[in-house]
């Protein structure tokens, strides 16, 4: 499978643990995204990179959201200090660095937190 | 600031039935704009978009959208339902980044 891949698929934590997500993108994909989609909405942008740069990051992420893309492969996306309201599906995508192509979404880390 | 309205959040329908499924969106510059699918227990997956040129682009499954840039939006249709269409749909603009803008989505929940 050449998709893009996510893991874990599910984490339950307590309030107040750090956890850690990782993707990896389709091969040779410059391009590596972060969303949030909380239940009834639609996929919200956290932040992205081209390469290991870290290009934009929204205002829904907090200073306790990290995110690191260290070679330009694989990102992992980490949670200090978990909160009820971080519980969500967290989705990564990739895409080429033309801008005239879409990106690929993988099946997402869904957060619980209790 | 980029947003997208999906004004139909529950849509039921029987086999063989039409569809359209509104999509406006708000932003002053040159846009691209996408519909996603995602179906019972897969990953979003795109079902077509539009960057330039004839603005009815067609897409997989039969699906086709029309681009109204007077009205701001992106219509999703389909001539002809079927069960297997049942799925969330969510539209998507990105603006001068590269970051996709979502609305809010679709269920759309087809009987045979």
């Amino acid at each position: 499978d050449t998709g893009v891949s996510q893991n874990p698929r599910h984490k339950i934590t307590k309030r107040g643990q750090n956890v850690t997500f990782r993707c990896d993108p389709i091969s040779e994909h410059n391009r590596l995204y972060w969303y949030r989609q909380t239940l009834g909405q639609g996929p919200e942008f956290l932040t992205y990179f081209q390469n290991e740069a870290q290009l934009e990051k929204s205002r829904l992420l907090s200073d306790r959201f990290s995110a690191e893309r260290p070679k330009g492969s694989f990102s992992t996306l980490e949670i200090q200090r978990t909160e009820q309201g971080d519980s969500a599906m967290y989705l990564c995508a990739s895409s080429p660095l033309s801008r005239d192509d879409e990106q690929y979404f993988g099946p997402g880390t869904r957060l619980t937190v209790t | 600031a980029q947003s997208v309205s999906q004004h139909n959040h529950h849509v039921i329908l029987s086999e063989a039935a039409s569809l359209e499924l509104g999509c406006n969106y708000s932003y002053g510059g040159t846009v691209n704009l996408f519909w996603y699918v995602q179906y019972p227990g897969q990953h979003l997956q795109l079902l077509l978009k539009y960057f330039s040129g004839d603005p009815l682009v067609k897409g997989i499954k039969g699906f086709e959208a029309e681009f109204i840039k007077s009205k701001f939006s992106f219509n999703l249709r389909k001539p002809s339902v079927q069960w297997s269409d049942t799925a969330e749909y969510f539209c998507a603009v990105r603006g001068n980044t590269d970051k996709l803008i979502f609305g809010t989505g679709t269920r759309l929940q087809v009987f045979p």
